[in-house]
């Protein structure tokens, strides 16, 4: 059974940093692309970057609007990917999701449970 | 303001078909193919509709998706109860590298 599951999450003042980790299992992690997606409260989901595998050298791609402010990294020895957030605003509060997809043969698509990051002024 | 355009609202009464447009541009859907996503309220998005009109195994054949041009469409058949929530498309933008997902509608079932 494939799980992701999100930790990290939590209240941090405007400006302050926080590290979401997401734990994978029940698939191949390190051939996997790893998404990250939030969610404001009561509004859409918003993607806010991705990490590809090591084939694919890692590549890393954010939206504009975390751009130079969030990483994402990997460890596939610990089936792990993380989501380290710096100068955080007030706009960054929202549930964070981590999730996988590839429509191939077969098509799988995962997300986690989710993650709640608080950003208070 | 989100890259991909969706009514914020929908709605059916039960055994109606209902149908929730997505409206992007030639660098998204236009480009690449056009998924969809139910949302539960209090839950992660679940995958209805894969490269524009493929259901994951489990889906039931009430839902169905296309596409034409830079538009995508979502269609449910014999509405239900239990298929009032959020939906959402979503592509791959290849201008701004990134996925871009539409604002969402609200389906609401009478």
């Amino acid at each position: 059974e494939v799980q992701l599951v999100e930790s990290g999450g939590g209240l941090v003042q405007s400006g302050g940093s926080l590290k979401l980790s997401c734990a994978a299992s029940g698939f191949i992690f390190s051939g996997s692309a790893m998404h990250w997606v939030r969610q404001a409260s009561g509004k859409g989901l918003e993607w806010v970057g991705r990490i590809r595998s090591k084939t694919n050298s890692y590549a890393t791609a954010y939206a504009a609007s975390v751009k130079g402010r969030f990483t994402i990294s990997r460890d596939d020895s610990k089936n792990t990917a993380y989501l380290q957030m710096n100068s955080l605003k007030t706009e960054d509060t929202a549930v964070y999701y981590c999730a996988t997809y590839d429509y191939g043969d077969p098509p799988f698509d995962y997300w986690g449970q989710g993650t709640l990051v608080t950003v208070s002024s | 303001q989100s890259v991909l355009t969706q009514p914020p609202s929908a709605s059916g009464t039960p055994g109606q078909r209902v149908t929730i447009s997505c409206s992007g541009s030639s660098s998204n859907i236009g480009s690449n193919t056009g998924n969809w996503y139910q949302q539960l309220p209090g839950t992660a998005p679940k995958l209805l509709i894969y490269s524009n009109n493929q259901r994951p195994s489990g889906v039931p054949d009430r839902f169905s998706g296309s596409k034409s041009g830079t538009s995508a469409s979502l269609a449910i058949s014999g509405l239900q109860s239990e298929d009032e929530a959020d939906y959402y498309c979503a592509a791959w933008d290849d201008s701004l590298n990134g996925r871009v997902f539409g604002g969402g509608t609200k389906l609401t079932v009478l």
